[in-house]
Order: C-alpha cells, then sequence, then structure tokens
C-alpha cells in the first residue's frame, strides 16, 4: 500500500524558515517524480514544486522561486521542501503527492497524496 | 501561467442525476488534464488523467472528456459518496496549475 508521511509543519513567524519532510512507501520511491502541492484554509489547490527521480532536475511556482527548494533522499524515501522567507499568503496544508511515473506527461499527474501538513505563518 | 477556470463554482443536485463540470484552459494544454476529488478534511483523489482515462479504482460513472482548452468531467448517476469538492489541473506546462474548484452539493 502506497503511503506518503508529511511532517515539520507549524507555527512560525514571519520571515521564518521550516523543513518539509515526506516519508514514502509501498513503492520504488526512485522510480518516481515527486511534488508538492499546497492548500491554503478554505482556499483551492496550488502546485508549488516538482522533482524528477534522480533530484537533478527541479520546477517551481513563481510565488516558491527563490524561497523554497525541493530536494529528495532516495535512500531514505523521503521528499523535502525548505521554506524559507515565509510568509503570511504562505500559510497553508502542504500536500506532498506522487507523479504517476517518472517522466512527462505521467510524472506530472499525482495518483497519491499524503494527508498534508499545516504551515500557519504569523507573528 | 496557464489558467484553468471550472464552472460551475457550485452546482446543486440530487442523487441520481447526471452532473456535468467544466474546466477551460488560457491555452491549449492538449490532452494533459487531470480530475481530483476531494472532501473535507481529506487530501484530494485521482479521478481522470489524460484528459479521459479514469484512474484505478475510480467507478464507471466518472468519465472525462475534451482536448486543446475545453474540457468536461461527468458523473453519470450521482451517488452519496460524490458530493465534493473536484478540481482540474493541466500538467503540459509548468507550473501545472489548478483550477479553483467546484462544489458538487446536495440539492
Amino acid at each position: 500500500e502506497v503511503q506518503l508521511l508529511e511532517s515539520g509543519g507549524g507555527l512560525v513567524q514571519p520571515g521564518g524558515s521550516l523543513r518539509l519532510s515526506c516519508v514514502a512507501s509501498g513503492f520504488t520511491f526512485s522510480d518516481y517524480a515527486m511534488t508538492w502541492v499546497r492548500q491554503a484554509p478554505g482556499k483551492g489547490l496550488e502546485w508549488v514544486s516538482l522533482i524528477d527521480t534522480s533530484g537533478a532536475d527541479t520546477f517551481y511556482a513563481d510565488s516558491a522561486k527563490g524561497r523554497f527548494t525541493i530536494s529528495r533522499d532516495n535512500s531514505k524515501g523521503t521528499l523535502y521542501l525548505q521554506l524559507s522567507s515565509l510568509r503570511a499568503e504562505d500559510t497553508a496544508v502542504y500536500y506532498c503527492a506522487k507523479g504517476r511515473g517518472s517522466s512527462y506527461p505521467h510524472s506530472r499527474y499525482l495518483d497519491y497524496w499524503g494527508q498534508g501538513t499545516l504551515v500557519t505563518v504569523s507573528s | 501561467e496557464t489558467v484553468m477556470t471550472q464552472s460551475p463554482a457550485t452546482l446543486s443536485a440530487s442523487p441520481g442525476e447526471r452532473v456535468t463540470l467544466s474546466c477551460t484552459a488560457s491555452q491549449s494544454v492538449s490532452g494533459d488534464l487531470a480530475w481530483y476529488q476531494q472532501k473535507p478534511g481529506q487530501a484530494p483523489r485521482l479521478l481522470i488523467y489524460g484528459a479521459s482515462t479514469r484512474a484505478t479504482a475510480i467507478p464507471a460513472r466518472f468519465s472525462g472528456s475534451g482536448s486543446g482548452t475545453e474540457f468536461t468531467l461527468t458523473i453519470g448517476s450521482l451517488q452519496s459518496e460524490d458530493f465534493a469538492l473536484y478540481f482540474c489541473q493541466q500538467y503540459n506546462y509548468f507550473p501545472g496549475t489548478f483550477g479553483q474548484g467546484t462544489e458538487v452539493e446536495i440539492k
């Protein structure tokens, strides 16, 4: 059974940093692209970042560029999202999600999602 | 950025009804369109990818169609468990933008 378990969320002050983790199990982690998606309270889904199977290629939404860094450790089956220079508008549940494949197009839509971790940016 | 627009924002329907949700892209995304269902307090679930291919274990009452800029999700006969929020996502371009969602509510 595929499982994705996020952690690392919490309350942080504006300008602060957090590192989110997502531990994967039930599939060969290194064979799939991974994506972070966030959802502000009561709002829709916002794609944040994608990383390819090896970690060599990464992609970001404009809202994340220069502030967030996606990475992965295939030996640990873990996906990360380093958040820095956080703003109130970054407050959201952050989901990690598995791409259905390793390359376009199947890497880019999301067949399994974690339950999310809440990041609250407030003073 | 490719903007995805869903309509209607809210759809009121009765169990057993056939409903159609729409999703329009601001530029052609070919057939790179997915649909997700989200229930309160839960993560989204993949329903459709490639505009018309049902994901694993998705009931046949869910069907998708369209290409280019116009897409639809049809639920053939609404079941109680289908009342939820539905999002479309294009993945032809980065970032893989989502629509704002359509809520299917009980009439």
